[in-house]
C-alpha cells in the first residue's frame, strides 16, 4: 500500500505486481515530461519521457500516462521486479524554459519478496 | 550506464578551502546543468550553460562558480562554503532546442563541508 514518511512516500509492492507512481504537476503550459528512477547513492536515470500532445507512452515494462486536464502524470511498471526499487521522480520542462526541468518530491518504491 | 562523468565521486572539504567539482560528456551535447539534491529531496537547478555560455543562474550564491571550458567539459568551483552546502551535486547535459529534451545526469559528487 501507500505510505507517506517524514519527507517521501512510499509504494511498497509484492513482486510480479503491478506498480503506479503518480505525480501532479505545477504548470499547465509544461510540454514535456521525464520519469526518473534514482537508485541509493546514484544520479537520476531516464525512464520514459511524454510529450503534451500524447496521452500515452509505453516503453518496456513501463507506461507513462498524461492527464493534462488535471495536471497528473503516472508511471505505470509491470511485473514489478526487486531492482526496480528506487526512488521515482516526476519532471516537467515549462514551456520556453529551455530545458529547465522541474521535479517533483519523489516516491519511493519498496519491492518485496 | 551514464555517460556523463563526474569527478570527483566524493569530496571533503573545509569552509576555508577552495575546490573544484568537473564534469565530462562526450555525447555531443551542447547544454550543460549544475543540480544540487540534498538527502530525499528532489535536484534543485543551480546552473545551465547553453554553447558554452551561461543562460540560467538559479540566483546560487557566488561561492558556487560555474565554467565551461570546452563542449565537453563543465566545472564547478567551491569556496568559502558553509556546512549547509553538504549535498550531492549532479552535472547533467542535454540536446539543445526550444522544447524540452532527455536531460541526462551523471551519478553525482557527494560533497562535505567541514
Amino acid at each position: 500500500g501507500e505510505s507517506v514518511g517524514l519527507h517521501l512516500p512510499t509504494l511498497s509492492v509484492q513482486e510480479g505486481d503491478n506498480s503506479i507512481i503518480n505525480c501532479a504537476y505545477s504548470n499547465s503550459a509544461s510540454d514535456y515530461f521525464i520519469w526518473y528512477k534514482q537508485e541509493s547513492g546514484k544520479g537520476p536515470q531516464f525512464i520514459i519521457d511524454i510529450r503534451s500532445n500524447m496521452d500515452k507512452r509505453q516503453g518496456q515494462r513501463v507506461t507513462v500516462l498524461l492527464n493534462k486536464t488535471v495536471k497528473h502524470l503516472s508511471l505505470q511498471i509491470a511485473a514489478t521486479q526487486p531492482g526496480d526499487s528506487a526512488v521515482y521522480f516526476c519532471a516537467e520542462n515549462p514551456t520556453g524554459g529551455y530545458n529547465k526541468l522541474i521535479f517533483g518530491a519523489g516516491t519511493r518504491l519498496a519491492v518485496h519478496p | 550506464d551514464t555517460e556523463v562523468t563526474q569527478t570527483p565521486k566524493h569530496l571533503v572539504m573545509g569552509m576555508t578551502n577552495k575546490k573544484s567539482l568537473k564534469c565530462e560528456q562526450h555525447m555531443g551535447h551542447r547544454a550543460m546543468y549544475w543540480y544540487k539534491q540534498k538527502a530525499k529531496k528532489p535536484p534543485e537547478l543551480m546552473f545551465v550553460y547553453s554553447y558554452e555560455k551561461l543562460s540560467i543562474n538559479e540566483s546560487v550564491p557566488s561561492r558556487f562558480s560555474p565554467e565551461c571550458p570546452n563542449s565537453s567539459l563543465l566545472n564547478l568551483h567551491l569556496h568559502a562554503l558553509q556546512p549547509e552546502d553538504s549535498a550531492l551535486y549532479l552535472c547533467a547535459s542535454s540536446q539543445v532546442s526550444s522544447s524540452g529534451n532527455t536531460i541526462y545526469f551523471g551519478e553525482g559528487s557527494w560533497l562535505t563541508v567541514v
